[in-house]
């Protein structure tokens, strides 16, 4: 079951801060963010497990809601090098054959 | 280090002909081994992953098909494209089946 991200796209001035939403309808293990900038390939920013344990991007954070199935990527003072498509992935169980199912992706352009 | 590789980077190719995609993986071990695929307003749309040699799961039905003929090397395969095969196919590896790395991508035009 895809999760479902919102908004699907905003758009920021530098400095602003933006908030991206992850839902899924099945209970999570897992949730994994990962940017994308145009005509490349998506890197990882951040992984937030059941339990709490997190791992990832120095300058972003994310919360994970095990109860709600959700999670939020918060992006603060936004960057101009913020801009792209972001990912989230969920995971249902914990086990490293387990597949992340992504979501369509939310565009964030950020304009100087 | 390591590092994934994906050949070709941009493919054209008509309707009813076949497809080879080639990802290999260096510099580590038995890795989790992921196709996917996006097309505009789809996302990441995962095909196929691995565990391993020889251990292929279908997340989608269609006309591709893929193997794992050794340990860091992943195919992904057609005997006859359509033309909604048409997209960005993006390669992944994973060493613990958590953060994933993904190769620079096959843009596959089908016309």
């Amino acid at each position: 079951q895809q999760p479902v991200q919102s908004p699907q796209a905003v758009i920021l001035r530098e400095g602003e801060d933006a908030v991206i939403n992850c839902s899924s309808s099945k209970a999570l293990y897992s949730v994994h963010w990962y940017r994308q900038k145009h005509g490349e390939a998506p890197v990882f920013l951040m992984i937030l497990l059941k339990g709490g344990e997190q791992k990832g991007h120095e300058k972003i954070s994310a919360s994970f809601n095990e109860k709600k199935q959700q999670s939020s990527l918060y992006l603060t003072a936004s960057q101009l090098s913020y801009s792209g498509t972001y990912f989230c992935g969920t995971g249902e169980r914990m086990n490293r054959d387990d597949k992340i199912i992504f979501g369509k992706g939310t565009r964030l352009h950020i304009l100087p | 280090s390591q590092t994934i590789h994906q050949w070709p980077a941009t493919l054209v190719q008509p309707v009813g002909s076949p497809l080879s995609l080639e990802c290999t993986v260096e510099g580590t071990s038995n890795p989790n081994l992921y196709w996917y695929r996006q097309a505009a307003g789809r996302g990441l749309q995962l095909l196929f992953y691995s565990v391993g040699i020889g251990q292929i799961s279908s997340e989608v039905p269609q006309n591709l098909s893929a193997s794992r003929p050794q340990d860091r090397q992943f195919i992904l395969s057609s005997k006859k494209l359509l033309l909604s095969d048409s997209g960005f196919y993006l390669c992944a590896w994973s060493r613990d089946g958590y953060e994933q790395y993904f190769g620079p991508g096959t843009r596959l035009t089908v016309t």
